[in-house]
């Protein structure tokens, strides 16, 4: 079963931008959840969608959107982009968020915000 | 509050056991876990602790729970080079399910 994939893997943006960055989860998985790990913070979670609905929500501001379609894939946009966002943003997929125990990361997406 | 905390650096000699350690702040967690991140990688899930068990092993690995001082710890035993990587304890809340907190992660290098 191929696992979590996120694409791309590494995208340069430059301040004031836009950015869209993917996600497909394991095969039958239905709950997408995005955290950002940078040196500075660590890993924070920033939300997590389930059936296209987003269930769960981190302290982060408005600009970081996201949504999920009906097969499960997951997008995050970040918009009007700043020097501080440059993070490794990861996504992780379970069967069904609350009630599986199993969370599976993927590769990570790097940003680098200029 | 929401805290988890590890230390930020372990060494030890390759052969010897490994124990890294990690307390968290809320007691009504639910499942606590061990997360492996090597370098330029996504994080890889190792082992995962149920908070009504106090022990859980898994061939080289061992978890033990404390949850009276919200103690978890990792044992590795007989470490590898392919251990080395930054190992994140993290906690997920009964109260907010879909959400896991991380700690801040443990450096694991590993000695000739």
């Amino acid at each position: 079963k191929a696992g979590v994939t996120q694409t791309p893997r590494y995208l340069i943006k430059t301040r004031g931008q836009q950015v869209t960055l993917s996600c497909s989860p394991i095969s039958g998985h239905r709950s997408v959840s995005w955290y950002q790990q940078t040196p500075g913070q660590g890993l924070q979670f920033l939300f997590e969608y389930f059936s296209e609905t987003q269930r769960n929500k981190g302290n982060f501001p408005g600009r970081f959107s996201g949504r999920q379609f009906s097969n499960s894939r997951s997008e995050m946009n970040v918009s009007t982009l700043e020097l501080g966002d440059s993070a490794l943003y990861l996504c992780a997929s379970s069967l069904s968020g609350s009630s599986s125990y199993e969370q599976y990361f993927g590769p990570g997406t790097r940003l680098t915000v200029t | 509050g929401e805290d988890v905390e590890q230390s930020l650096f372990l060494s030890v000699r390759e052969g010897d056991s490994s124990v890294i350690n990690c307390t968290y702040t809320d007691s009504s967690s639910t499942y606590l876990y061990w997360y492996k991140q090597e370098p330029g990688a996504g994080l890889q899930l190792l082992t995962y602790i149920f908070s009504n068990m106090d022990m859980k092993q898994d061939q080289r690995l061992t978890v033990l729970l404390n949850k009276k001082d919200k103690h978890l710890s990792l044992r590795i035993a007989d470490t590898q080079t392919g251990d080395s990587a930054i190992y994140f304890c993290a906690e997920r809340m009964e109260s907010s399910a879909s959400k896991i907190i991380f700690g801040s992660g443990t450096r694991l290098s590993i000695r000739p």
